[in-house]
């Protein structure tokens, strides 16, 4: 079945840029959804379709997806964008959805 | 009240059935508009989709948890039902419903809290 790989952590200064990959076979032909989730919380939707933003998402977050990787860009971090961050996709060989691995943000 | 919320018991034998039941405010659960989906976390895991519906009765599943899994809804209580056949610790996890509004390819846009399930004797 098909495998989202993402690294297991990113660490960041406050005020720089972090940008998490995720890995997948041809993902850019996919529709990349990405989320960010704080401890005792539910997930967050903050990139749709690779690089669309839903209201209320800062700008500050970006996608793109090309090729066998897809990026979330998280430009002039915030403490509180410390967080675990998920890709996700849909598998269409296999009909399912399929969550990236995680990537945990630490703010330094 | 929270657009979605999940509940049902937190505490469930091994060997017995897991179900959970997700209310969604209002009349969306029977719009052509979204899919309905259960998607779990273990314990220090990550995310792991269990399942969706739309609302004209169809189905997707995980194949790793197809043989043991049915969704279901009840569109006159605006319900979605998730049933988890022969449980084991290995399934103890936050279940949560959320939302997809377009098609089963687009993002869960809305989530409900999550409702801790325990698989214990």
């Amino acid at each position: 079945s098909y495998v989202l790989t993402q690294p297991p952590s990113v660490s960041v200064a406050p005020g720089r840029t972090a940008r998490i990959t995720c890995g997948g076979n041809n993902i850019g032909s996919l529709r990349v959804h990405w989320y960010h989730q704080k401890p005792g919380q539910a997930p967050v939707l903050v990139v749709f379709d690779g690089s669309d933003r839903p209201s209320g998402i800062p700008e500050r977050f970006s996608g793109s997806n090309s090729g066998h990787t897809a990026t979330l860009t998280i430009s002039r971090v915030e403490a509180g964008d410390e967080a675990d961050y998920y890709c996700q996709v849909w598998d269409s060989n296999n009909d399912h959805s399929v969550f990236g691995t995680g990537t945990k943000v630490t703010v330094l | 009240q929270l657009p979605v919320q999940e509940s049902g018991p937190r505490l469930v034998r091994p060997s017995e059935t897991l179900s959970l039941t997700c209310t969604v405010s209002g009349d969306s659960i029977s719009s052509s508009y979204y899919y309905w989906g259960w998607i779990r976390q273990a314990p220090g895991k990550g995310l792991e989709w269990i399942g969706n519906i739309y609302y004209s009765g169809i189905t997707y599943y995980n194949p790793s948890l197809k043989s043991r899994v049915t969704i279901s809804e009840d569109t006159s209580k605006t319900q979605v039902s998730l049933k988890l056949n022969s449980a084991t610790a290995a399934d103890t996890a936050v279940y949560y419903c959320a939302r997809q509004f377009g098609d089963y390819t687009s993002g869960f846009d809305i989530w409900g809290q999550g409702t801790v399930v325990t698989v214990s004797s």
